[in-house]
Formats: structure tokens, C-alpha cells, sequence
């Protein structure tokens, strides 16, 4: 089954909207979340690391005030694009990375993806 | 900073060819190296894991195999079927931070 869940898979907006994203780790706890962000025909890239309790680390490039992410508990985190404009349009997806002193090695799961239309 | 690529962009083959899709990374100190297959407008779905110590990894028909000093990473896929048919992604993972970095994809095509 499902180790993260993202929803929701599909939003259609208008421009000007607030759109929120959530991705929940399911099967455990996550002191860390990642977003990443595909533009059609392109590789993802990373966003952001949410931190559980504290502030979202950004990637260069990407503007935190567009961008709001809140990791309030061990096992959500939300990403809300604020005031959404055409160019937001993209597909987002968030990973858990597995925990523990062993975590670096496994695998890192992935959430199914939400596709963002801003009209 | 790692930079991860991928060759061929996109490949379309008959069913039944063996296909070797390549990867290659900049920074040779990696975690570990991750194939994911993703399927139009889907999500990522992890293929192999090959650890920074291991040489290669199978899982059915797929094999992929890991030289971490040259940089690089071949995806062998048996007998192609059109089932087959997604977008193929290696990324790594380099640092304690977790994050991967990914490859710009190699989009496969096995025609029936």
C-alpha cells in the first residue's frame, strides 16, 4: 500500500487563487519532507525541504512567499501556492525519506503527485 | 553541486529488444543511486535502489548496475514489452540532507 499520500492529485484554478497541497507520511514519522516540482517534459526538481517545527529550507530560486510550506506535525506537511499565476503551473510532488540512523540508505518514497492548472 | 544525465532523452524500440538506458553523475560521493519509472502524469515509482557499495541490482528483467568512480549507471531492461513504455528516471543521493537529485528522464516507447 500507499506509504505517502498526496492530495489532492489534480487542481484547477483561476489566477489569483491560493491553492494548498498535502502530503502525509503513512506509515512513519517524518522529521523531514521534500517538494519537488516538474515542469511538463522535464526532470523534477527539488523545491524545498519542510522541517518538522521549524522553517522550510528553498532551493535557489524559488520564493519562499510564494511558496508557504508548513510541516506542523511529524507526519504532515502542507505546500500552499499563494496567488497563483499561469507560469505556477506544474506538477508537484513531495518524498518522505525513510528515518532513522539507517535512513540514507533505503529507498525514499514518493507521494502520487498533484497537477496544478492555473487558468 | 551534483548534475545527473541522462542518455538517451528518448528511445522507441519493438517489443522483445533488450535496451540499456545510461545514467551519469558529476560528484562520485553518493549515497546511493535510485531508478524510478513514472508514467504520463503520474507519480515516481521506485524500480531499483543500488547502494553506494554495491555493483548492481536485479529485480526481474531489470537490472541495474553501478560504477561509482566513473559516475555512472546503466538501467538493462530484458525483452522490452510495451507495458514498458514510461519515463525512466535515475537520481542520487549525495549528502547527509536526503535530497535527491534527478536526471532529465529518458522517455521510452516499446512498440508492439
Amino acid at each position: 500500500g500507499a506509504v505517502v499520500s498526496q492530495h489532492p492529485s489534480r487542481v484547477i484554478c483561476k489566477s489569483g487563487t491560493s491553492v494548498k497541497i498535502e502530503c502525509r507520511s503513512l506509515d512513519f514519522q517524518a522529521t523531514t519532507m521534500f517538494w519537488y516540482r516538474q515542469f511538463p517534459k522535464q526532470s523534477l526538481m527539488l523545491m524545498a525541504t519542510s522541517n518538522e517545527g521549524s522553517k522550510a529550507t528553498y532551493e535557489q530560486g524559488v520564493e519562499k512567499d510564494k511558496f508557504l510550506i508548513n510541516h506542523a506535525s511529524l507526519t504532515l506537511s502542507t505546500l500552499t501556492v499563494t496567488s497563483a499565476h499561469p507560469e505556477d503551473s506544474s506538477f508537484y510532488i513531495c518524498s518522505v525519506p525513510p528515518a532513522g540512523a539507517q535512513g540514507v540508505k533505503n529507498i525514499q518514497y514518493f507521494g502520487a503527485g498533484t497537477r496544478l492548472s492555473v487558468l | 553541486k551534483q548534475e545527473v544525465t541522462q542518455i538517451p532523452a528518448a528511445l522507441s524500440v519493438p517489443e522483445g529488444e533488450n535496451l540499456v538506458l545510461n545514467c551519469s553523475f558529476t560528484d562520485s560521493a553518493i549515497y546511493n543511486l535510485q531508478w524510478f519509472r513514472q508514467d504520463p502524469g503520474k507519480g515516481l515509482t521506485s524500480l531499483l535502489l543500488i547502494q553506494s557499495s554495491q555493483r548492481e541490482q536485479t529485480s526481474g528483467r531489470l537490472n541495474a548496475s553501478l560504477d561509482k568512480s566513473s559516475g555512472r549507471s546503466t538501467l538493462y531492461i530484458a525483452a522490452s514489452q510495451p507495458g514498458d513504455s514510461a519515463t525512466y528516471l535515475c537520481a542520487v543521493k549525495t549528502g547527509a540532507g536526503n535530497m535527491l537529485t534527478f536526471g532529465g528522464g529518458t522517455r521510452l516507447m516499446v512498440k508492439p
